[in-house]
């Protein structure tokens, strides 16, 4: 386990499609956080797991995304409808329990474009 | 509130002189202050961080400073080269887990 894992590394859509990212965090990291960033901007908070319970999620987070981590391992986020403003780099990361906030571990992200 | 202001938005230096990137943060509960690297288009990279039980903290040729009373911190880099050149975002945790991102400060190294 070399680190948090993003699949796919790029994705290009028509506006109006669905599209699902998946996220395998580090092994023994039990929670996990998406976010979004846009270009020139920092990473925006989008929704955070402890295990599988989604514990909050952000009022950027539409009715049109929604996020799963069905048993405390891998996650997924899918944005349905999309729009151009959905266009991003969406970035995965975990931590440890133990250490809820300290030194999250990034993965490469997903750059979504919307066409 | 989970606002967290950075500045300058650019800065650009001589090779070998000095680079201070300075944030500050609105919750006086954050705890954790982490710097991130961001080449062009690769993940964030934690560089250094630093928790509201120390004042100052030193890797090499980065120090980060945090004022908790002014609710401001601030990246130093010293003797810069130009694999400095990066996005830099600093960050501030909120409600324990919650990264607050800085809009980031983009460093040209001149050679």
């Amino acid at each position: 386990d070399t680190g948090v894992s993003q699949n796919p590394r790029h994705k290009i859509t028509k506006r109006g499609q669905n599209v699902t990212f998946r996220c395998d965090p580090i092994s023994e990291h039990n929670r996990l956080y998406w976010y979004r960033q846009t270009l020139g901007q920092g990473p925006e908070f989008l929704t955070y797991f402890q295990n599988e319970a989604q514990l909050e999620k952000s009022r950027l987070l539409s009715d049109r995304f929604s996020a799963e981590r069905p048993k405390g391992s891998f996650s997924t986020l899918e944005i349905q409808r999309t729009e151009q403003g959905d266009s991003a780099m969406y970035l995965c990361a975990s931590s440890l329990d133990s250490e809820p906030g300290y030194g999250y571990t990034f993965g490469s992200g997903t750059r979504l474009t919307v066409v | 509130g989970e606002n967290v202001e950075q500045h300058p938005s650019t800065l650009s230096v001589q090779e070998g002189d000095s680079a201070v990137i300075k944030c500050t943060y609105s919750d006086s509960a954050s705890n954790y202050f982490p710097w991130y690297k961001q080449e062009l288009g690769k993940r964030p990279q934690l560089i250094i961080d630093i928790r509201s039980n120390v004042g100052e903290k030193k890797d090499q040729r980065i120090a980060v400073t945090l004022n908790k009373t002014a609710k401001h911190f601030s990246l130093h880099i010293t003797e810069t080269q130009p694999e400095d050149s990066a996005v830099y975002f600093c960050a501030a945790t909120f409600n324990d887990y919650k990264l607050s991102f800085g809009a980031g400060t983009t460093v040209t190294v001149r050679a």
